[in-house]
């Protein structure tokens, strides 16, 4: 149980355009939806925290303008990278849980390669 | 916010030996502490948490071991195999007051099992 999938598992596009990237829990409801970064080598950064139906929370430092969440159902969140740029080159890790639980559990990523 | 300091940043053992890696957290509000294996290129696996409650926990050869006056967390693996190579990472995260909130990684410890 527990599964969490990502889609695309790998994206290359050209600067200046968008992605989206979806999030999709598969086998149980998560009422919490966490985006994270992670560079070549480096440990994973949390960008933000979404909840079904309201607004993310941004951490400091990430642009809310730029990475746009959506978490309109209990199964899915998006997170779109908009005009890319070739530093937004990174691994784009979701995580999700339900309820009162503090176990996340991880998707398989997304490889951004932004020409 | 919460910073999770971890060391070594790579350990590397002989195979049968132990291995210990330690982290430290600042924010001692913080009462959820996960650790994840993550291979190259694969999303993190959680192998063991532990809550503020607790002081000690243990599955087969992994142990993590919780110091809350001292700030402080270790992961033990006993009896170590060539196929617990990877990276590893400690985490932190609060959730006072159900708010949602993601988890502050350490930086991670490159683990070699040396055959």
């Amino acid at each position: 149980g527990a599964v969490v999938s990502q889609h695309p598992s790998w994206v290359i596009c050209k600067s200046g355009t968008s992605v989206k990237i979806e999030c999709r829990s598969l086998d149980f409801q998560a009422t919490t939806m966490f985006w994270y970064r992670q560079f070549p080598k480096q440990s994973l950064m949390l960008m933000a925290t979404s909840n079904e139906g309201s607004k993310a929370t941004y951490e400091q430092g990430v642009e809310k303008d730029k990475f746009l969440i959506n978490h309109a159902s209990l199964t899915l969140s998006t997170l779109t990278v908009t005009s890319a740029h070739p530093e937004d080159s990174s691994f784009y890790i979701c995580s999700a849980r339900w309820g009162g639980e503090e176990t996340q559990y991880f998707g398989p990523g997304t490889r951004l390669l932004v020409l | 916010g919460e910073n999770v300091e971890q060391h070594p940043s790579t350990l590397s053992v002989q195979e049968g030996d132990s291995a210990v890696i330690k982290c430290t957290y600042s924010d001692s509000a913080s009462n959820y502490f996960p650790w994840y294996k993550q291979e190259l290129g694969k999303r993190p696996q959680l192998i063991i948490d532990i809550r503020s409650n607790v002081g000690e926990k243990k599955d087969q050869r992994i142990a993590v071991t919780l110091n809350k006056t001292a700030k402080h967390f270790s992961l033990h693996i006993t009896e170590t195999q060539p196929e617990d190579s990877a990276v590893y990472f400690c985490a932190a995260s609060s959730r006072s007051g159900g708010g949602a909130d993601g988890l502050t990684f350490g930086k991670g410890t490159h683990l070699i099992i040396q055959p």
